[in-house]
């Protein structure tokens, strides 16, 4: 398997500019995560998928930032307009069901470094 | 509030001796902990997780402890290697769905 494959790798935008971020989750995973890593937040959970439904989504910073899943094996992160402020790596992770949620690992993609200018 | 916090973001460790990572918690309904490991322009990956049951949990080199009464976690690696060198996220996860990080650690192993 190849793997969380996240695109673009690195994304240079100017202010005001629409940014879309694209994740595939590992084939038959059921759950699936956005994540941000900046230096001064550390890695924080956006939302997350279950079954390609938003089920949390309390971690999203504002409303110009959205996420869909459209089916199993994709999902988007966009933010309009971009911000220099969410400059920040981000990560897609994906994660299988199992009886018991917690102990299962999360699989990461290689993220996604923004800079928005 | 932060529910995990790992208080050193660095440690210096030498070839061969003990790495001792710490990790505390607030949020008294994570059902299992996690670590994980962190190379520059990678992913996270999945390294030990220990159950809220336990208190500990060993996996080659890799150990991880849990005292629940002071709500406290540690990762020791034995020996350590350059390869190590990384940064390793402590994370606590419920049943309900979510997994929360600490900010990381970076860890250097001299050779």
């Amino acid at each position: 398997d190849a793997g969380v494959i996240q695109s673009p790798r690195h994304e240079v935008t100017e202010m005001g500019q629409e940014v879309t971020l694209r994740c595939k989750p590992i084939s038959g995973h059921d759950y699936l995560f956005w994540y941000r890593q900046t230096m001064m937040r550390g890695l924080e959970l956006l939302i997350y998928f279950n079954n390609n439904v938003p089920i949390d989504d309390s971690g999203m910073p504002e409303d110009r930032f959205s996420a869909k899943m459209p089916n199993a094996s994709f999902s988007t992160l966009k933010i309009q307009p971009s911000e220099p402020r969410d400059s920040a790596v981000y990560f897609c992770a994906s994660s299988p069901t199992t009886g018991a949620w917690a102990e299962e690992t999360q699989y990461f993609g290689p993220g996604t470094r923004l800079l928005v200018l | 509030d932060q529910q995990v916090k790992q208080n050193s973001p660095s440690l210096s460790v030498q070839e061969g001796r003990i790495s001792i990572l710490n990790c505390d918690y607030t949020n008294s309904m994570f059902d299992y902990f996690l670590w994980y490991k962190k190379y520059p322009a990678e992913g996270p990956t999945f390294l030990i997780s220990i159950s809220s049951i336990k208190d500990k949990n060993e996996d080659g080199r890799f150990t991880v402890f849990l005292n629940k009464s002071a709500k406290h976690l540690s990762l020791h690696i034995v020996p350590s290697q350059p390869g190590d060198s990384a940064v390793y996220f402590c994370a606590g996860s419920t049943n309900a769905g979510k997994s929360t990080f600490g900010d990381g650690t970076t860890l250097t192993v001299k050779p």
